[in-house]
């Protein structure tokens, strides 16, 4: 059992270049998520999907497009990257949206330079 | 203003030397506490789920409590393994979700 799968683990961007993030979860969860984590400042909701037809924003959306492909996948694209977007990305996964514990994914690691 | 707030920081810990993290809230109508393990390089790994004051929960040598403001994570007796980042996240109502909040951790070193 996989659980939930990001790819790619790492990379490393050019000012202005785009790309996409994808993770993918096998447990038939509903609702998935997308954070962003920095140093000292915690974990920060960027898009969540509460269930497959569906996205909303979170805290910090600016810079990020989200696609939910289907019930197993949740996709996060940068359209024209920042340094600021610098950062660790975890995607997670609920069965809803209340009371229950998130499994998360392994991060992508992401630099702009 | 940060809605969750865990303190320390960070702790420093010998092995056998028992201690606690702090999580507390601000928000109204708490549906959930919810505490996270994180090893470094890792995604948060779920530990416990608390929903109402007076609650605990244990896990081998780890105990949560919560009261109507705070969440206590008691670590009793630590080990080197027991070292990660500690996470809290709270779930209530905002802008009609109820997407949990986290807190900023405490890394937590525990020396042999």
């Amino acid at each position: 059992n996989a659980g939930v799968t990001q790819t790619p683990k790492f990379q490393v961007l050019k000012t202005g270049q785009s790309m996409t993030l994808q993770c993918a979860q096998d447990m038939n969860h509903n609702s998935m998520y997308w954070y962003r984590q920095d140093p000292g400042m915690g974990l920060r909701l960027i898009y969540y999907s509460a269930s497959e037809g569906t996205t909303d924003k979170g805290e910090v959306p600016n810079g990020y497009n989200v696609s939910r492909l289907n019930k197993r996948e949740f996709s996060l694209r940068l359209e024209s990257a920042a340094p600021s977007q610098t950062s660790v990305y975890f995607c997670a996964s609920t069965p809803v949206t209340m009371n229950t514990e998130a499994f998360f994914g392994q991060g992508t690691r992401l630099t702009v330079v | 203003e940060d809605q969750v707030t865990q303190s320390p920081e960070a702790l420093r810990l010998q092995e056998g030397e028992s201690s606690s993290l702090n999580c507390s809230y601000t928000v109204s109508g708490l549906r959930g506490l919810f505490w996270y393990r994180q090893d470094p390089g890792k995604g948060p790994e779920f530990l416990f789920t608390l929903y109402s004051a007076g609650e605990e929960k244990e896990k081998e040598r780890l105990k949560a409590t919560l009261t109507k403001k705070e969440s206590f994570l008691h670590i009793t007796a630590p080990k080197p393994e027991d070292s990660a980042t500690y996470l809290c996240a709270v779930q209530a109502p905002s802008g009609g979700s109820y997407i949990p909040t986290f807190g900023r951790g405490t890394s937590l070193i525990v020396h042999p």
